[in-house]
């Protein structure tokens, strides 16, 4: 079974300011993909960047950024620039890359950060 | 928006009852998820649906019950519910090909007295 682990319950940084946030899994798995997912106060879950494991780039979405170390299995979150509306959960998701395009999908979740930006 | 929709959006219901969630996924998502984020139990995957069959299930209880439809919305139906039911059930939906990227509707908060 795949875990994943968030180590920061909360993080507060300044306006347009970068910060960073952790995230860990453990998996005996090669084939998967990694994400992080946005709940702001209305409680929408929105995706807010997604990596290929097998890609050793890291994704990069606007002033959001990855740093996915597959060995070290961490693939933490920057976020630059930061702005009032990035205040929000953050969530680390896990899937499994199914052998065919029909398996099992579902999200393994991280325990989120609370992330506050101050003005 | 993500172009998945939910309802109702709020629901409150003694113990005992049964209810039953609605989620529309995307236009041409086959595929449906269910997950359930509670306070003590965090974001949990529930089942997932794909094309009217019955893919994968995770913790759901055998009180809780899911279908797709030929038109591929789906329902998740809780029954004989308990104070610790009391969640916000999300529905998830996803696109055929390599990436699946699920994509999250505004959830159904459940509150159970």
């Amino acid at each position: 079974a795949q875990t994943v682990t968030q180590s920061q319950p909360e993080m507060s940084v300044q306006e347009a300011e970068t910060v960073t946030l952790s995230c860990t899994y453990d998996t005996s798995e090669s084939n998967y993909y990694l994400f992080w997912y946005k709940q702001p106060p209305s409680r929408q879950m929105i995706l807010v960047i997604r990596q290929e494991a097998y890609k050793q780039q890291n994704a990069t979405e606007n002033r959001f950024s990855v740093n996915f170390q597959k060995a070290a299995k961490s693939f933490s979150l920057k976020i630059s620039d930061s702005q009032l509306g990035d205040t929000a959960m953050y969530f680390c998701a896990f899937m499994k890359r199914g052998i065919s395009n029909f398996g099992n999908e579902k999200l393994t979740f991280g325990t989120g950060t609370r992330l506050t930006i101050i003005p | 928006d993500s172009g998945v929709t939910q309802t109702p959006k709020h629901l409150i219901t003694a113990t005992g009852q049964r209810v039953t969630l609605r989620c529309s996924p995307r236009s041409g998502d086959l595929s449906v998820y269910w997950y359930q984020q509670s306070l003590d139990q965090g974001l949990q995957f529930l089942i997932q649906y794909y094309n009217g069959e019955e893919r994968a299930k995770g913790n759901i209880l055998e009180r809780f019950s899911a279908q797709q439809f030929p038109d591929l919305h789906s329902e998740l139906n809780l029954s004989s519910l308990e104070l610790g039911d009391s969640a916000l059930y999300f529905c998830a939906s996803s696109p055929l090909g390599t990436w699946k990227t699920q994509y999250f509707g505004p959830g159904t908060r459940l509150l159970v007295l």
